[in-house]
C-alpha cells in the first residue's frame, strides 16, 4: 500500500517552454502533497506544501509564479515549471501524506532537463 | 528551528561488514524520526521510523535504528551489509508542523566486494 507515482519519469524540453509533472497517490487519499527539488548529490529541498483544494504554501525563496502547484483532487497534484530555463534542470520528487499523518510516501522522481 | 545532522557524507564498507550511519537532531522535544534510502535516480523508500515506545526499531532490509534521547540521536545499523545496500541514506524528522520533514544532508554508502 501507500504507492505514489510520478509522470513523466524524465522530460527534456527547450528553454522557454512549460513542463507539467504529475504526482498521484494510487491507493490512498493524499490530503497533503509535497514537492521537493534535489540537486546532484544533495539532500531534498522542500519547495511547497499543498493541501487538497487549497492554494499551495511555498517555501521561502521559491517562485510561486514559476512553479505552479495544483492539488485539485485527493489523488493528484501537479507541478508546472513555467518558462523553464537550464537552471531549472533538476530532479523533482513529490510525496504524499494522509489525514495529518507524520509519514510521507515518496514518488520515484522526475528528471527535468532544460536545453 | 529544528535541524538534522548526518556527520558522514560518504562511508565505504566491505560486503558482510557491519554498518552504522549516524544521525543527530536538534529540537526541543522528541520528534518523529525516519530513515529513508534512495538509489540513484530513484525516489525515497522508507526504511524505518520511530514515533514512540521501544527505542530500538526494526525496519526493512535488515536495518534497525536506536533512538537515544540523551544524545538526540537516531543511528541506523545493519549487522551485515550487502552490495545492494549501496545507496544514499537520509535521516529525517517531523516535528508536527503540517507533516513537514526536515532532512539531513545524506550519507552515501559504498559497498566494496
Amino acid at each position: 500500500g501507500a504507492v505514489v507515482s510520478q509522470h513523466p519519469s524524465r522530460v527534456i524540453c527547450k528553454s522557454g517552454t512549460s513542463v507539467k509533472i504529475e504526482c498521484r497517490s494510487l491507493d490512498f487519499q493524499a490530503t497533503t502533497m509535497f514537492w521537493y527539488r534535489q540537486f546532484p548529490k544533495q539532500s531534498l529541498m522542500l519547495m511547497a506544501t499543498s493541501n487538497e483544494g487549497s492554494k499551495a504554501t511555498y517555501e521561502q525563496g521559491v517562485e510561486k509564479d514559476k512553479f505552479l502547484i495544483n492539488h485539485a483532487s485527493l489523488t493528484l497534484s501537479t507541478l508546472t515549471v513555467t518558462s523553464a530555463h537550464p537552471e531549472d534542470s533538476s530532479f523533482y520528487i513529490c510525496s504524499a501524506s494522509s489525514g495529518g499523518a507524520r509519514e510521507q510516501f515518496f514518488g520515484p522522481g522526475t528528471r527535468l532537463t532544460v536545453l | 528551528a529544528q535541524s538534522v545532522t548526518q556527520p558522514d557524507i560518504h562511508i565505504t564498507v566491505s560486503e558482510g561488514a557491519s554498518l552504522e550511519l549516524r544521525c543527530n537532531y536538534s529540537y526541543g522535544a522528541t520528534p518523529y524520526l525516519f530513515w529513508y534510502v534512495q538509489s540513484p535516480g530513484q525516489g525515497l523508500q522508507l526504511l524505518l521510523k520511530y514515533f514512540s515506545g521501544d527505542t530500538l526499531v526494526q525496519g526493512i532490509k535488515g536495518f534497525e535504528a536506536e533512538f537515544k534521547r540523551s544524545q538526540s540521536s537516531f543511528n541506523l545499523r545493519k549487522p551485515s551489509v550487502h552490495w545492494s545496500d549501496a545507496a544514499e541514506y537520509f535521516c529525517a524528522i517531523n516535528t508536527g508542523t503540517a507533516s513537514k520533514l526536515t532532512f539531513g544532508t545524506g550519507t552515501r554508502l559504498q559497498v566494496t566486494l
